[in-house]
């Protein structure tokens, strides 16, 4: 499998809480992006991180990234419960396609 | 609408029934995208169109798999003789090439495929 490895696999916290994904890749990246699915939206690009950023904010979303560790980690503040989804970082190699990680399922409580 | 359209969104097929599946990419979009993503699983690459050119097939599973997009918009993918083991969601995505490069990806909701 050419995707890169992600954890926790599974996440479940309370309505408020903080929330942390993270995920490590195997190549040298151009960028790294993060994505949320979910059954009513399907896949979203939520935010791009550059191999020359170390941390980008988006709203409650912010994402660092560590080159030399080959690692990226996508934390979500003030979580809701409109929140739980499935998150995945991916890569996108020289020909364009992306290549995804396994992902993690967040529940968020209310 | 303006997102990506794909049709049908869920798809029942017997083993060994031939199934086809359409993707309607945003307008204007000349990339476009065929993943797999299997229960539990992230997106897996399948092939890739540059308008109607089919660059990067490099991901379909086996020989029964088949894509086209033969005036650079509307997309098909075709599975042959289905199998269990291609119960998936298909997903498609599109985007724009700006400056030789393939920019945001937007995906469709998918389409569920089950094998019985």
């Amino acid at each position: 499998s050419q995707q890169g490895e992600e954890d926790p696999q599974a996440l479940s916290i309370q309505e408020g809480e903080n929330a942390t994904m993270n995920c490590s890749y195997k190549t040298s990246i151009n960028n790294l992006q993060w994505y949320r699915q979910n059954s009513g939206r399907g896949l979203v690009h939520l935010i791009l991180i550059r191999s020359n950023e170390r941390e980008k904010h988006s709203g409650r979303l912010r994402v660092t990234l560590d080159t030399s560790k080959k690692s990226s980690s996508l934390l979500i503040t003030a979580s809701r419960a409109a929140d739980t989804a499935s998150y995945f970082c991916a890569r996108r190699n020289q020909g364009g396609k992306l290549i995804f990680g396994q992902g993690t399922e967040l529940s968020v409580k209310p | 609408g303006a997102g990506v359209s794909q049709s049908p969104r869920y798809k029942v097929a017997k083993r060994g029934q031939d199934v086809a599946l359409r993707c309607d990419p945003i307008s204007g979009h000349v990339s476009l995208f065929w993943y797999q993503q299997a229960l539990g699983q992230g997106p897996e690459f399948l092939t890739y169109f540059q308008n109607e050119a089919q660059l990067d097939k490099s991901g379909l599973p086996s020989d029964r798999f088949f894509a086209e997009r033969p005036e650079g918009s509307v997309s098909t993918l075709k599975i042959q003789r289905t199998q269990q083991e291609d119960s998936a969601v298909y997903l498609c995505a599109s985007s724009l090439v700006i400056w030789g490069r393939v920019t945001e990806a937007f995906f469709g909701q998918g389409t569920r495929l089950t094998v019985v």
